[in-house]
């Protein structure tokens, strides 16, 4: 079965501390994974993808097959890091299927 | 460029009246894609369309169908409408994977069903 799995549905995290949100895949084949977040009021957006390895206002993902994880993580939280984030997987067919999404909090 | 836009922004039905929502996309995207987003659910895909002329059921097609106009335009349609389908749409186009699959999303629809 074809699922993406966020355990955390609200992850509140103080100023300055490290993030990490998780996300959980499943996929029999060669998965495709990205990161979209939503701010307040605002369209969701890529923030980032596996494939490019990139990092994006200071966060950054690994693919890890062996845990068939793909947690988003930033070292330092800022105030305006607050959104709502979702963890996406692209299949084979063109289906792009999301998590149930993580509300991150940034604690002043 | 006006990226994915919907219409309309907000609707209020009665249960078992019908409707369209329509999405139309200027990136000449292949693949297009309608979702709902409820509390603590995430976003639901609803129905995709791969390319122009192909549709596929998602996780949740039940009380909808969709029709792939052109490749432009993708439209959601609820033929009954029941106050199960009170949620905010998303329709959304997707790149191919020289420009990294990236989805772009419209605006949303926020439909309430009485």
């Amino acid at each position: 079965a074809q699922r993406v799995t966020q355990p955390e549905k609200l992850l509140s995290v103080f100023k300055g501390a490290p993030v990490e949100l998780k996300c959980n895949y499943s996929y029999s084949g060669s998965p495709e994974l990205f990161w979209y977040v939503q701010y307040s009021r605002q369209r969701l957006q890529l923030l980032l993808r596996h494939i490019s390895r990139e990092s994006i206002k200071g966060f950054t993902a690994d693919l890890n097959k062996g845990e068939t994880s793909f947690h988003l993580k930033k070292p330092f939280a800022q105030e305006e890091d607050s959104a709502m984030y979702y963890c996406a997987l692209k299949t084979w067919d063109d289906k792009i299927i999301f998590g149930k999404g993580t509300r991150l909090h940034i604690l002043p | 460029n006006a990226g994915v836009t919907q219409t309309p922004k907000f609707q209020v039905l009665k249960t078992g009246q019908s409707m369209t929502l329509q999405c139309a996309q200027d990136m000449n995207h292949n693949s297009m894609y309608w979702y709902r987003q409820d509390p603590g659910m995430g976003l639901r895909l609803i129905y995709y369309s791969a390319s122009e002329g192909t549709t596929d059921k998602g996780e949740v097609p039940n009380g909808y169908n969709v029709s792939r106009l052109n490749k432009r335009e993708f439209s959601l349609r609820l033929e009954s409408a029941a106050p199960s389908q009170t949620s905010v749409y998303f329709c959304a186009s997707s790149g191919d994977s020289f420009t990294g699959n990236e989805q772009f999303f419209g605006p949303g629809t926020r439909l309430t069903v009485l």
